[in-house]
């Protein structure tokens, strides 16, 4: 049961424009969201998160945007740089439950072309 | 600040053969993660340990694989007769008390043949 989906496996994007990438969950528990962004054979790194009381939130070129009623979590990019290309995990929490593991989805790959 | 560190960075072994990943958490952080990304799929929960709690195992696939943290610092996860499907990325992770974020190692990439 995958509780936290990235329906698409990956994305190219002209840079300059913006990257939106998706992210669908099925447990009304999480609380907390994550993206994380991972470079080939690095760890991830924490990019932004949002806790479940907000619908935005916004650090510099990226923003999240939370919708609860759909379960759903974006991340824009705005503008995308070549640095950006990487894989993205999105991943939640649900602190309100005693768990403090994440649960992540499969990534989305995104590619920022010049 | 010295980030979260994990050794080996590759480990080749035979089936049926026993490993050690190593895991050094950030220092201070209270709490010590691992998960595993087999190819193509996305990160997934092994154990948690934090701070002197007995640990959350429930992400562990079956009784071959254990994690002990000594002296609520570095962490040792043993695999026991490793399979081929044990192949995957082994990843750690650390954290602040309370805190959401959880900051990664680079990985150990396991390889059974």
């Amino acid at each position: 049961d995958q509780q936290v989906k990235q329906n698409s496996p990956s994305l190219s994007v002209q840079e300059g424009r913006i990257s939106i990438l998706n992210c669908d969950y099925t447990n009304s528990m999480f609380d907390y969201f994550l993206w994380y962004k991972k470079y080939p054979a690095e760890g991830p790194t924490f990019l932004i998160s949002i806790s479940s009381i907000k619908d935005k939130n916004e650090d510099g070129r990226f923003t999240v945007f939370l919708n609860k009623s759909a379960k759903h979590l974006s991340l824009h990019i705005v503008p995308s740089q070549p640095g950006d290309s990487a894989v993205y995990f999105c991943a939640a929490s649900a602190r309100n439950q005693g768990a403090q593991k994440l649960v992540f989805g499969q990534g989305t790959r995104l590619t920022i072309n010049p | 600040g010295a980030g979260v560190s994990q050794s080996p960075s590759n480990k080749v072994t035979e089936k049926g053969k026993d490993v050690e990943l190593r895991c050094d958490p950030i220092s201070g952080h209270t709490a010590l993660y691992w998960y595993r990304q087999s190819l193509g799929q996305g990160l997934e929960f092994l154990i948690y340990f934090q701070g002197n709690s007995a640990p959350d195992k429930s992400g562990l696939p079956s009784d071959r694989f254990s994690a002990e943290r000594t002296g609520g610092s570095v962490s040792t996860l043993t695999i026991q007769r490793t399979q081929q499907e044990d192949s995957a990325v082994y990843l750690c992770a650390s954290s602040a008390d309370r805190a959401y974020e959880q900051y990664f190692g680079p990985g150990t990439r396991l390889t059974v043949t």
